[in-house]
């Protein structure tokens, strides 16, 4: 059975720090790796789509890596702001259903003002 | 440009009863993939529809069932209804001919079942 493992499970940070968040997923027949912001009453908006070990991708402050061979993703946000605040999501597919995302259940990130 | 579309936003109903949800994709795509999301849980993929054929199933009963439309709309359908059943259901688009493409989503409905 496909799991993938999100830590930690919510995370509160001050107004303007950093922070990071893991996804750890199968590293066999891996195929791609997506990441997720949901927001509350909003539907889940993509981030990244991720398909090469060692693809490392930006969106403004927001940042992610991605490790194969080892079945691992850092999601990563610079000074982090109020509108920051939302569940992150990550989902794997692999190479045997490459049309199926299994997801994990998320972090929930609350910016501290 | 019209996003992902979901109709109802909230439904309840009666444990043995029938179930109907609809979904229009975004503009452009022509993917459509159902997903199940328990309160405190990652969705959990029921199935994907492509040329208005499944093309993909996840680990769900037959109870659940779909069709997609020539439009690329698409219904969910649950028979039978189970307390188990209550939950947000998310559909997704995506252009077809593109495996990684990320999805875009409807808001969701939520059913509730008594």
């Amino acid at each position: 059975i496909l799991n993938v493992e999100q830590s930690p499970q919510s995370l509160h940070v001050q107004e303007g720090d950093s922070t990071n968040f893991t996804c750890s997923f199968p590293s066999s027949n891996f195929y791609a790796l997506h990441w997720y912001r949901w927001e509350t009453a909003k539907s889940p908006e993509a981030l990244f789509v991720m398909t090469l070990n060692g693809d490392e991708k930006k969106k403004g402050r927001i940042s992610a890596t991605l490790n194969t061979k080892e079945g691992y993703s850092y999601l990563y946000i610079k000074g982090s702001q109020p509108e920051d605040s939302a569940t992150y999501l990550c989902a794997f597919s692999s190479v045997d259903s490459n049309y199926q995302l299994i997801w994990g259940a998320g972090t929930k990130l609350i910016i501290k003002p | 440009d019209a996003g992902v579309t979901q109709s109802p936003t909230h439904l309840i109903k009666t444990r043995g009863q029938q179930v109907t949800l609809r979904c229009s994709p975004k503009s452009g795509h022509d993917t459509v993939s159902w997903y199940q999301q328990a309160l405190g849980q990652g969705p959990q993929f029921i199935f994907q529809y492509y040329e208005e054929e499944e093309r993909q199933r996840g680990n769900f009963p037959d109870r659940f069932s779909g069709h997609q439309f020539p439009n690329y709309s698409s219904e969910l359908n649950v028979n039978a209804l189970l307390l188990g059943d209550s939950a947000l259901y998310l559909c997704a688009s995506s252009p077809g001919r593109t495996y990684n493409s990320p999805l875009h989503f409807g808001n969701g409905t939520r059913l509730t079942v008594t």
